[in-house]
């Protein structure tokens, strides 16, 4: 049975700090992971987006890691700002296309 | 704007009626798709096309769900016989078709509540 697992479910930092937000996940067959940020009301957004074969992207102040291995990911956020205060979503898809989305990751950023 | 439309972005109904949603992709994006989330879910795929053909359907996907790609370009979800249940956010989201992993962006997202 495809799942997601992500952890922690919320999480409170102060402005400026960094942070790691981790998946496990059990998908066959298994192509590819995104992560996506989620505002409150409004539709996902893609940060990062990584084959089986690679194991880190970035994109600007978001690095994303995967060991396909042990079915792993995560998603470090550095230097973090208020508007980085969104649902952050882990998402392994299938060579056809599927996509499982997680629960995703709460996060708030305090000044 | 350029991107994934939805309209309307908020739909009030009472239970029993039958909605309609609309979805106009990014221009020249063959895929599209829909997925419903609730709170504190992710959102969960509904169905989607290539082109016009709608080639998978969730389980979720009940007999009161209609999707539809016309001419290939923009799409409508129609619920009928509206249910409480059904009260979330429907999200579309469409893709060019490309090999290896491709993008799917996503539209802003209709709110329906069934009262």
């Amino acid at each position: 049975k495809n799942q997601v697992e992500q952890s922690p479910q919320s999480l409170i930092i102060l402005e400026g700090k960094n942070c790691t937000l981790q998946c496990n996940y059990t998908v066959s067959p298994f192509s590819n992971l995104r992560w996506y940020k989620q505002d409150t009301g409004r539709g996902p957004v893609s940060l990062t987006i990584m084959t089986f074969s690679e194991n880190t992207k970035s994109n600007g102040r978001y690095t994303a890691t995967l060991d396909a291995d042990t079915k792993q990911s995560s998603l470090h956020i550095t230097a973090s700002q208020l508007s980085d205060s969104a649902s952050y979503i882990c998402v392994p898809g299938g060579s056809q296309g599927n996509l499982i989305f997680g629960k995703g990751t709460k996060l708030s950023v305090k000044p | 704007d350029t991107g994934v439309s939805q309209d309307p972005r908020h739909k009030i109904t009472k239970r029993g009626q039958n909605v309609t949603f609309r979805c106009d992709p990014i221009s020249e994006h063959n895929r599209l798709y829909w997925y419903r989330q609730t709170l504190g879910q992710g959102p969960e795929f509904l169905t989607y096309f290539q082109n016009e053909a709608q080639l998978e359907k969730s389980r979720l996907l009940s007999d009161r769900f209609s999707a539809e790609r016309p001419k290939g370009s923009f799409s409508t979800l129609e619920i009928q016989r509206t249910e409480q249940g059904d009260s979330a956010m429907y999200l579309c989201a469409s893709s060019p078709r490309t090999s290896g992993a491709y993008e799917q962006y996503f539209g802003p997202g209709t709110r329906l509540t069934v009262t």
